[in-house]
């Protein structure tokens, strides 16, 4: 498509509940990131996916958030055992690797634990 | 610990005057610096770089100004308009130390009073 597509927009889950959010980046772009933005917070990194390479996971808070990239394109981001503190926007982005400026962000999913 | 800080949660400007953002770093290993403008509920979109190479970047409204030796930058937006008002986010990158995802600040939220 013609820009990075998330969904869903909103999402309402009971606290304990695992979530899937899932991220359709733009054709081509061979790297991926998840971030997040919490109420007060800057966008906080995640995960990224670049091409082949193994992930890098080091910005995912617990065990309880995992992701995968399947053939190299579409993402999905798994929350287990969903807390309160885990209600935030999850931003998804892709780019041509090694092209900061070339970030498309989607417009985000809104998750919310109650 | 915040490597990319934006100690300014908000700004107010009246229409046609000039708006400054100002970021602070302190990863010396950054060498590429992003802004990045957001309107609610759309994902953010690059505004303007500068390279660590270069000391000022000008794009129309918008000029990015960068200080390395106080690990500062600002972002200029002159006349600013109503339609500036967004969430804009400082981002560092690292290129030349590996492909690492952008690092942003918590951003500063602009208001343009018409």
């Amino acid at each position: 498509g013609a820009g990075v597509s998330q969904s869903p927009s909103n999402k309402v889950t009971e606290k304990g509940k695992d979530v899937e959010l899932r991220c359709d980046p733009i054709s081509g772009h061979t790297a991926l990131y998840w971030y997040r933005q919490s109420l007060g917070q800057g966008l906080e990194f995640l995960i990224y996916f670049q091409g082949n390479s193994a992930p890098d996971k080091s910005g995912l808070p617990s065990d309880r958030f995992s992701a995968e990239r399947t053939g190299g394109s579409v993402s999905t981001l798994t929350i287990q055992r969903t807390q309160q503190e885990d209600s935030a926007v999850y931003l998804c982005a892709s780019s041509l690797l090694g092209r900061v400026e070339g970030y498309t962000f989607g417009s985000g999913t809104r998750l919310t634990v109650v | 610990d915040q490597q990319v800080k934006q100690n300014s949660p908000s700004l107010s400007v009246q229409e046609g005057r000039i708006s400054i953002l100002n970021c602070d770093y302190t990863n010396s290993m950054f060498d590429y610096f992003l802004w990045y403008k957001k309107y609610p509920a759309e994902g953010p979109t690059f505004l303007i770089s500068i390279s660590s190479i270069k000391d000022k970047n000008e794009d129309g409204r918008f000029t990015v100004f960068l200080n390395k030796s106080a690990k500062h930058l600002s972002l200029h937006i002159v006349p600013s308009q109503p339609g500036d008002s967004a969430v804009y986010f400082c981002a560092a990158s690292a290129p030349n130390s590996g492909n690492t995802p952008l690092v942003f600040g918590k951003g500063t939220r602009l208001s343009v009073i018409a």
